[in-house]
C-alpha cells in the first residue's frame, strides 16, 4: 500500500528539547517536503528537498534542521531555537519539486 | 515572489446549491495552479490542477476550477454542494520555473448545510 507515514500522530516537547518527526514514503517520489500548518495561517513550507544529500529551506526554516540520507526518509528536527513550535505538521513527496504533492496524516506538536 | 491569496475565511452555502471558493494568485511568468481539500487531523488530499490548456479544470468529487488569466484567478467551483464537502480547502502555486515548491493560501473553510 504505497504512501506516505509520518509518526508519531502526537508529540510532546519539553522547554530546551529537540524532537524530531518521522516521514516515510514508498511512492519512489525525488521530491520531499515539510510544511507547518497553524490555524488561520494555512500552510507554510519549512523545507524541502529534491534530492538526496540535498535539501532548501523555506520561507519559516529557523529553528528546525532536515536530512535526507536516504529516498524514502525526510526526518525534521524542532530544536530549541523554535520558540514556538505547537502546531500541525505536514510531511509531503512528489515526483519533482512542485508537481502533485501527496501528503502524510500529520503530527500535532505541543508544548508541556 | 509568488503568492497566493483566499479572500474568504468561512463559505456558507446551503445543500444542492453552487458553490464557489476564491483565490487569487502572483507569481512570475505562466503559473502552475492547485486546489487541495482537508478533512480534520488528516493530511490534504489533491482536487486538481491547472498547467496548460482550456481554463476549465475538472477534478474529483465533482469540483471544477476556472482559471482567468486577466483576473489571476483560479476559483474552485462545484454545481450542486453536498454536506460531505465540508471541509478546509486549499489554492497553492508555483511558478512555471523547475524546481519551485508549492505556496499554499491560508485555506477556506467550507460548510455545507443539509
Amino acid at each position: 500500500d504505497g504512501g506516505i507515514t509520518q509518526s508519531p500522530k502526537y508529540l510532546f516537547r519539553k522547554e530546551g528539547q529537540n524532537v524530531t518527526l518521522s516521514c516515510e514514503q514508498n511512492l519512489n517520489h525525488d521530491a520531499m517536503y515539510w510544511y507547518r500548518q497553524d490555524p488561520g495561517q494555512g500552510l507554510r513550507l519549512i523545507y524541502y528537498s529534491q534530492i538526496v544529500n540535498d535539501f532548501q529551506k523555506g520561507d519559516i526554516a529557523e529553528g528546525y534542521s532536515v536530512s535526507r540520507e536516504k529516498k524514502e526518509s525526510f526526518p525534521l528536527t524542532v530544536t530549541s531555537a523554535q520558540k514556538n513550535p505547537t502546531a500541525f505538521y505536514l510531511c509531503a513527496s512528489s515526483a519533482e519539486v512542485g508537481e502533485k504533492l501527496f501528503f502524510g496524516s500529520g503530527t500535532q506538536l505541543s508544548v508541556l | 515572489a509568488q503568492s497566493v491569496a483566499q479572500p474568504e475565511d468561512q463559505v456558507n452555502v446551503a445543500e444542492g446549491n453552487p458553490l464557489t471558493v476564491k483565490c487569487t494568485y502572483s507569481v512570475s511568468g505562466n503559473p502552475y495552479l492547485f486546489w487541495y481539500v482537508q478533512y480534520p487531523n488528516r493530511g490534504l488530499q489533491f482536487l486538481l490542477k491547472y498547467i496548460t490548456g482550456d481554463n476549465l479544470v475538472k477534478g474529483s468529487y465533482g469540483f471544477e476550477a476556472e482559471f482567468n488569466k486577466s483576473q489571476t484567478s483560479f476559483h474552485l467551483k462545484k454545481p450542486s454542494a453536498l454536506v460531505s464537502d465540508s471541509a478546509l480547502y486549499f489554492c497553492a502555486v508555483r511558478a512555471y520555473r523547475a524546481g519551485t515548491a508549492l505556496i499554499f493560501g491560508k485555506g477556506t473553510t467550507l460548510s455545507v448545510s443539509s
